[in-house]
């Protein structure tokens, strides 16, 4: 079974700097997605950006980008010129490349980020 | 399109009554995920369909917890008899097809007392 571990129960950040969220995650799969979704205090998961295992380049989303480390397993995520609305629970999750009846996501146990003004 | 719509957004219930949770995925995507979170073991799966068909059940804690999707845009997940170590928030998603990111409701909290 994946699993999928979040070291850091808690960071925080100055407003404007920048914060990495590191994730590690344990596969027998050659193929899969690695996704970094946003808990706000509103509960809402929001998706922040997501990463195909096949493809070498790192995911960028505005300020938001990922360093992707397939051999080493690691999917850490990058927050640059922090904001106090980035203030959330951060989850890292994975999914197989699908096949049938194994489509299921699976998520680290988040970490809290808080942005200091 | 609104996204994932849970209700009740929050549910008080006494220990021993039934508890029904609702979901409605969004039009057009063909899988359903429901997820328990809790402080202690974080975000669980607790089921998940494909086409209204359940997949993968394994995460239903036990015979209390059943799920069913009737349709394609509605989905039940029901407690019965409900405990108060059952209290946690429930949080219902969907994806579009296997290959795509699931989007999440806003949860229902549930307090069992």
């Amino acid at each position: 079974a994946q699993t999928v571990t979040q070291s850091q129960p808690e960071m925080s950040v100055q407003e404007a700097e920048t914060v990495t969220l590191s994730c590690t995650y344990d596969t027998s799969e050659s193929d899969y997605y690695l996704f970094w979704y946003k808990q706000p205090p509103s509960r809402q998961m929001i998706l922040v950006i997501r990463q195909e295992a096949y493809k070498q380049q790192n995911a960028t989303e505005n300020r938001f980008s990922v360093n992707f480390q397939k051999a080493a397993k690691s999917f850490s995520l990058k927050i640059s010129d922090s904001q106090l609305g980035d203030a959330a629970m951060y989850f890292c999750a994975y999914r197989n490349l699908p096949y049938f009846g194994n489509e299921k996501l699976t998520f680290g146990t988040g970490t809290r980020l808080t942005i200091i003004p | 399109d609104a996204g994932v719509i849970q209700s009740p957004r929050h549910e008080v219930t006494e220990m021993g009554q039934e508890v029904t949770l609702r979901c409605k995925p969004i039009s057009g995507h063909d899988y359903l995920f429901w997820y328990r979170q809790t402080m202690m073991r974080g975000l669980e799966l607790l089921i998940y369909f494909n086409n209204n068909v359940p997949i993968d059940d394994s995460g239903m804690p036990e015979d209390r917890f059943s799920a069913k999707m009737p349709n394609a845009s509605f989905s039940t997940l029901k407690i019965q008899p409900s405990e108060p170590r059952d209290s946690a928030v429930y949080f219902c998603a969907s994806s579009h097809d296997r290959n795509t990111e699931a989007f999440f409701g806003q949860g229902t909290r549930l307090t069992v007392v």
